[in-house]
């Protein structure tokens, strides 16, 4: 079974500062993988997906993500932060063999300061 | 497009009640997922629909929970009787007519539950 961990539970970074947020999974083959944003209050957006080919992929709102096969990597990155990123965030994967669950991870708290 | 609608968006109830929390998936969408969040145990897949068929309900806690999706555009989500562990913010969420695991998922709102 396919898993998620994002190591870091909190960040805090300033306004305009760049951004880096960590994603290791694990599965026995190339999985899909996916980065969420979830503002308080509200449901889950999707920020961007990966499923084959270039291994960098462009998502929403300025976001960006990395698939390392190597290191079993997506980390979510942002060159610069804006108030309004403030959220948590969730990496998940997907199994390839066609079923549609999804498995989540804990998710990391984002702040921003001024 | 209204989105993943969910109702209610607020529920607070006894011990022992029974809860009901609806939703309704955006037109078109032919699969459906209830989540439950909570602290303690992050966002977890219930069960999921997927032309109104259960198709994976290995998430489902305990007997009080079930789970129907009588029609493409209706699902619901009953907890009887509801203990107060129950308590979390319930997710809805669709995806596009392929079953594939590549569909983005589209959330609803949720459904904070509190149960005293």
């Amino acid at each position: 079974a396919q898993s998620v961990t994002q190591p870091d539970i909190h960040i805090t970074v300033s306004e305009g500062a760049s951004l880096e947020l960590r994603c290791n999974y694990s599965y026995g083959a190339t999985p899909y993988l996916f980065w969420y944003v979830q503002s308080p209050g509200q449901g889950l957006q999707l920020l961007l997906k990966y499923f084959s080919g270039d291994t960098l992929v462009q998502g929403i709102k300025g976001f960006e993500a990395e698939f390392k096969r190597s290191q079993s990597s997506f980390n979510l990155r942002k060159p610069s932060v804006h108030w309004s990123d403030a959220a948590e965030y969730f990496c998940a994967v997907g199994a390839t063999g066609g079923n549609e669950k999804l498995t989540f991870g804990t998710g990391t708290r984002l702040t921003i300061i001024p | 497009d209204a989105g993943v609608i969910q109702s209610p968006r607020h529920e607070v109830t006894e011990m022992g009640q029974e809860v009901t929390l609806r939703c309704k998936p955006i037109s078109g969408h032919n699969s459906l997922f209830w989540y439950r969040q909570t602290m303690m145990r992050g966002l977890e897949l219930l069960i999921y629909f997927n032309n109104n068929v259960p198709i994976d309900d290995s998430g489902m806690p305990e007997d009080r929970f079930s789970a129907k999706m009588p029609n493409a555009s209706f699902s619901t989500l009953k907890i009887q009787p509801s203990e107060p562990r129950d308590s979390a913010v319930y997710f809805c969420a669709s995806s596009a007519p392929l079953l594939a695991v590549k569909e983005t998922q589209y959330f609803g709102p949720g459904t904070r539950l509190l149960v005293l």
